[in-house]
């Protein structure tokens, strides 16, 4: 089942621009995994942020996680336009590995 | 080696062949995954292979079936597909909860 949900779907930005994802799940987590998929590819694994975490920083990547709010941010410092691609959270409940994931986000970054 | 491997990249079948798709690999993960993703969705689990066992199997029609011959590889034999199974097909593998992915078998069933 697909419990994390991504806000805004579409994004498309200026090189040098930060870019920032929003997700929201539904259910208890063990954590919250960010992956990027560029078109018609494989996915890539960006970032894990536990449930005891709050914010986690990735080299241009910074994730918070609000558990009480059930949500996430991921944001893109200064942009490239290698940068364009879809990108999922997804979250791994307790007791297994399953992912679920949200339904993605496309960011276009221009040059 | 650090990476899945997955072929054909390209697959084109009709509704009455029988094809395979290969996944490999060599990271000693033992937990194994077939997705099928439509453009512009996220990937849908379809099965889950834990220690060469099937743990998981996501209410798949029987036209799809996998196999796990070993630790390192994963097949998903087709057979009588529908046009609507037309899809991105994506293996996976975990030791942790972090899933490293291939790069997908594009299949369009004709």
């Amino acid at each position: 089942s697909q419990q994390g949900e991504e806000d805004p779907q579409a994004l498309s930005i200026q090189e040098g621009e930060n870019a920032t994802m929003n997700c929201s799940y539904k259910t208890s987590i063990n954590n919250l995994q960010w992956y990027r998929q560029n078109s018609g590819r494989g996915l890539v694994h960006l970032i894990l942020i536990r449930s005891n975490e709050r914010e986690k920083h990735s080299g241009r990547l910074r994730v918070t996680l609000d558990t009480s709010k059930k949500s996430s941010s991921l944001l893109i410092t200064a942009s490239r336009a290698a940068d364009t691609a879809s990108y999922f959270c997804a979250t791994v409940s307790r007791g297994n590995n399953r992912l679920a994931f949200g339904k993605g986000n496309q960011v276009v970054v221009i040059p | 080696d650090t990476e899945v491997t997955q072929t054909p990249k390209h697959l084109v079948m009709g509704m009455t062949n029988k094809k395979s798709l290969k996944c490999e690999q060599h990271m000693g993960h033992r937990a194994m995954y077939w997705y099928k993703q439509k453009a512009k969705k996220p990937p849908e689990l379809m099965f889950v292979y834990s220690y060469e066992k099937l743990s998981i199997n996501e209410s798949v029609p029987s036209r799809f079936s996998p196999e796990c011959p070993n630790s390192s590889l994963l097949n998903l034999h087709l057979h009588a597909l529908q046009p609507e199974d037309s899809a991105l097909y994506l293996c996976a593998s975990s030791l942790s909860q972090v899933q490293f992915f291939g790069p997908g078998t594009r299949l369009t069933v004709l």
